[in-house]
């Protein structure tokens, strides 16, 4: 089946650590995208890619960081210099196309919790 | 500055009646316009859209419109069902040089009961 895949579903980071999520799409999707959500919060762009080894910076982008080595992938980095980092992850992707692509998809997420 | 607005945080409907979910926008640059559902802990999926050349789209019992003038949008749902029951967020994309991304609202819990 064509999808976007986050993993983990769940992790817990100690303080001080970094942390990546992974995140896999079999879509050919051109543009990648990675969004942060707060409780009570709408969906907040931290980073995004349009195409392989490109990238940049979104809203919240302070103590993120991200590569796209390939197209089916772009993995985020939660570095010890967020300061906020437990919050529920969303990966998402869409066709970069004038006449077609201005839905975006986003896999399940991922819940970082930091302890 | 938030250019995407759902002011109501929580909505509450009888099943077989209509829902109305409102969202506003400040920015006149955006072209596009989206809603979303999201079931707590998994991703918003794609739910319907509209052009801001149009100002009505229709999907089943899914139903946008959008009144460019007072920068607003709707989405109504009819009948509502109770696995309607969810977070809507309306989303907004730019154009030109800001066509990259969506701009989120915070959502609306709506809660349809049996």
């Amino acid at each position: 089946d064509g999808g976007i895949t986050q993993s983990p579903k769940y992790l817990f980071r100690k303080e001080g650590q970094n942390v990546t999520l992974s995140c896999e799409q079999n879509l050919n999707h051109d543009a990648m995208y990675w969004y942060r959500q707060d409780p009570g919060q709408g969906l907040r762009l931290i980073y995004y890619s349009q195409i392989v080894n490109d990238f940049q910076k979104g809203d919240i982008a302070e103590g993120y960081s991200v590569s796209r080595e390939k197209k089916e992938s772009f993995p985020l980095t939660v570095t010890s210099a967020q300061k906020n980092p437990t919050a529920f992850y969303l990966c998402a992707s869409r066709q970069w196309d004038r006449d077609s692509g201005n839905t975006i998809y986003f896999g399940e997420g991922s819940w970082l919790t930091v302890v | 500055d938030q250019q995407v607005k759902q002011n109501s945080p929580s909505l509450s409907v009888q099943e077989g009646r209509i829902s109305i979910l409102n969202c506003d926008y400040t920015n006149s640059m955006f072209d596009y316009f989206l809603w979303y559902k999201k079931y707590p802990a998994e991703g918003p999926t794609f739910l319907i859209s509209i052009s801001s050349i149009k100002d009505k789209n229709e999907d089943g019992r899914f139903t946008v419109f959008l009144n460019k003038s007072a920068k607003h949008l709707s989405l109504h749902i009819v009948p509502s069902q109770p696995g309607d029951s969810a977070v809507y967020f309306c989303a907004a994309k730019g154009s030109g040089g800001s066509n990259y991304k969506l701009t989120f609202g915070k959502g609306t819990l709506l809660t349809v009961n049996p």
